[in-house]
């Protein structure tokens, strides 16, 4: 059983049309971070959210942290081919240096 | 300028081989990890090093050895490989404290081993 559930595993949309990818678990996160991963390349981190109920933008992409900092999601606005990659969600449940991953979700992104 | 770097980024070898992995950051971060990405993408922690000293061991054959001869560097020799060695392997590095969540992950080397 894995610490962090992504939904979904795989998402194909086309160009212009949004997206939500979910991150969810049954423990308590002081922080939790999201990672985009592109081919060839090692994850690169986009956000963290530190605060329950917390949202953060980056451009087109929306970060939003639970209330009670449980699941994260990641909404992509008006997607575009440059925004395919695989979409890793991250956090420690504890103040430890161990940091879990999700399984990721591959995002596509149709011109 | 290349934050974390990884040494070589594709290694072919044969089971039974012993092969070395090294990595190099400039961040002026003071932890440094190991992860294995398998064929599924899933990415999990194998050690991590917080100047020099080992602070996190997974369960991982002891086979592997990691290595940080400073703060700046943390290598991964593999004996004995075997084909279920086969993965792409990830250095990381971070901020030790507040921040250390916000890893900064090398190219990878991908290792097939035949």
């Amino acid at each position: 059983t894995q610490l962090l559930e992504q939904s979904p595993q795989f998402l194909s949309i086309q160009e212009g049309e949004n997206l939500t990818v979910y991150c969810n678990s049954s423990s308590v996160f002081s922080s939790l971070q999201w990672y985009r991963q592109e081919p060839g390349e090692g994850p690169v981190l986009l956000v963290t959210v530190v605060t329950g109920g917390e949202v953060k933008k980056l451009k087109r992409l929306t970060f939003q942290f639970g209330d009670a900092r449980k699941d994260s999601s990641l909404h992509i606005t008006a997607a575009q081919p440059g925004d395919t990659g695989l979409y890793l969600c991250a956090g420690a449940p504890s103040d430890d240096y161990k940091l879990s991953f999700g399984a990721g979700t591959t995002v596509t992104v149709r011109a | 300028d290349t934050a974390v770097s990884q040494t070589p980024k594709y290694l072919v070898t044969q089971m039974g081989n012993d092969k070395s992995i090294k990595c190099e950051q400039n961040l002026g971060h003071d932890t440094m990890y190991w992860y294995k990405q398998d064929s599924k993408k899933f990415l999990k922690i194998m050690f991590s090093y917080n100047n020099k000293e080992l602070i996190i061991n997974e369960t991982v054959p002891n086979r592997f050895s990691p290595k940080s001869p400073d703060k700046a560097h943390l290598n991964l020799h593999i004996n004995s490989l075997e084909l279920g060695d086969s993965a792409v392997y990830f250095c990381a590095s971070s901020p030790t404290s507040g921040r250390r969540n916000e890893q900064f992950f090398g190219p990878g080397t991908r290792l097939t081993v035949l």
